[in-house]
């Protein structure tokens, strides 16, 4: 199955600011994903992210405040912009696994905004 | 009313135990089936994967779906201490994103 690389694994933020985090896959794939999981919450779909076109976002998630790239069929980042304390989660991005079937995913990012 | 259900646990087990852990849904569309393991401050990982209904072994685990109770099971033998984790399951339609339970901590004493 793929293997998904993705950085930083962790990083404290001032409020205000904004944080980029970057998603590299050892294969080309379709679709990436990207999810937020809250302190003691499952994981939520942000946005789905196909290359060569603007990434999906899903409800309750906006482009200005999660802006997402897709340059190439093996890497995406996600940006979490104006950050509040309520930004604070782990972020994951996510492929479909062909061989194994479901979907794979990174080890997150854990996010800390103050 | 979620789409889909989990017990939050936390279930804790002695070594050796079997252990169930179980996902109600109410779509009915839903047709792939998976359980991730997910250990403190790592990404998921996944265990299962089951298209439609049935059963799957695979080692300790076995993976059941039951569609017409939209019911899916997920159950380990000889459970170790290194099986504590939270364990998650999700779902999708064809072509459609991933459903997430809330996921079960899981705490195995030896």
């Amino acid at each position: 199955s793929a293997v998904i690389s993705q950085k930083p694994s962790r990083d404290i933020c001032q409020r205000g600011t904004s944080l980029t985090i970057q998603c590299q896959v050892d294969s080309q794939v379709t679709m990436m994903f990207w999810y937020r999981q809250q302190p003691g919450q499952s994981l939520t779909l942000i946005a789905t992210a196909n290359q060569g076109s603007e990434a999906t976002y899903e409800s309750g998630f906006v482009i200005d405040k999660f802006p997402i790239s897709r340059p190439n069929l093996t890497f995406s980042t996600l940006t979490v912009s104006n950050m509040s304390p309520e930004d604070s989660s782990i972020y994951l991005c996510s492929v479909e696994s062909f061989t194994l079937g479901g979907y794979t995913f990174g080890s997150g990012t854990r996010l800390t905004v103050v | 009313q979620k789409e889909v259900e989990q017990d939050p646990g936390p279930l804790s087990v002695p070594e050796g135990a079997i252990v169930s852990l179980n996902c109600t849904y109410s779509n009915s569309a839903f047709q792939y089936f998976m359980w991730y393991r997910q250990y403190s401050r790592k990404g998921p990982e996944l265990l299962m994967y089951t298209y439609s209904s049935g059963n799957k072994e695979d080692g300790r685990f076995t993976a059941q779906v039951d569609k017409s109770s939209k019911y899916i099971s997920l159950f380990i033998r000889d459970s170790q201490p290194s099986d504590s984790a939270t364990y998650l399951c999700a779902m999708s339609r064809r072509s459609d994103k991933l459903i997430f339970g809330t996921g079960t901590r899981l705490q195995v004493f030896p």
